[in-house]
């Protein structure tokens, strides 16, 4: 049971270079999202997709696009990278299960640090 | 808007020491949770406190939840090195979304 994974760990990007950020769960969540952590910052909400075929803007949405592809997989698209937006990215899934209620809690993936030159 | 901060932003502790880290957010809500991330790493659950009055404990850790103070405390007991940890306290706003804090860097001395 793997839980959250993204890929990939680690990128490096020249400005104005695109790139997409996978993330994929396998707890049958039906809310996904990703978020940024700046250095010595909290988490900010980039985008989140509360169920299959939907995606709302977050916090900080300018620059990303996302793409929810089934229940299982959310990805988060940079079209034009900028030195801003260097950062680490974390994705998360939260939702019900046939043990669990839904309590909000996030479970999240291993993170994938972007740098853009 | 809502806001959660937490103080202390920064805490060093010998190990041993008994210690709270407090969470202040500026209006009602009824769900906080604990998370704890060691540097470099992802997000950790600890808590979720889901109404007032909520207490959890595990291990060292005791978390509690006052809606009404709009306060939630992260105690630790008798502290140990392995506790060193980032740790935050998001809350769920109107929407359904979390907010996060700036979050409490706990290094604990042996």
């Amino acid at each position: 049971n793997a839980g959250v994974t993204q890929t990939p760990k680690f990128q490096v990007l020249k400005t104005g270079q695109s790139m997409t950020l996978q993330c994929a769960q396998d707890m049958n969540h039906n809310s996904m999202y990703w978020y940024r952590q700046d250095p010595g910052m909290g988490l900010r909400l980039i985008y989140y997709s509360a169920s299959e075929g939907t995606t709302d803007k977050g916090e900080v949405p300018n620059g990303y696009n996302v793409s929810r592809l089934n229940k299982r997989e959310f990805s988060l698209r940079l079209e034009s990278a900028a030195p801003s937006q260097t950062s680490v990215y974390f994705c998360a899934s939260s939702g019900k299960d046939r043990v669990t209620p839904h309590t909000g809690e996030l479970f999240f993936g291993e993170g994938s640090r972007l740098t853009v030159l | 808007e809502l806001k959660v901060e937490q103080n202390p932003l920064f805490l060093s502790m010998q190990e041993g020491k008994n210690y709270t880290i407090y969470c202040n957010y500026s209006t009602t809500s009824d769900r906080l949770y604990w998370y704890r991330q060691d540097p470099g790493k992802s997000l950790e659950s600890l808590f979720v406190l889901l109404s007032n009055g909520a207490v959890k404990q595990e291990g060292r850790l005791m978390a509690s939840l006052d809606t009404k103070a709009r306060l939630s405390t992260l105690h630790i007991t008798a502290a140990v090195h392995d506790l060193s940890a980032t740790y935050f306290c998001p809350l769920m706003d109107s929407n359904y979304q979390l907010i996060w804090g700036a979050g409490t860097k706990l290094i604990i001395k042996p």
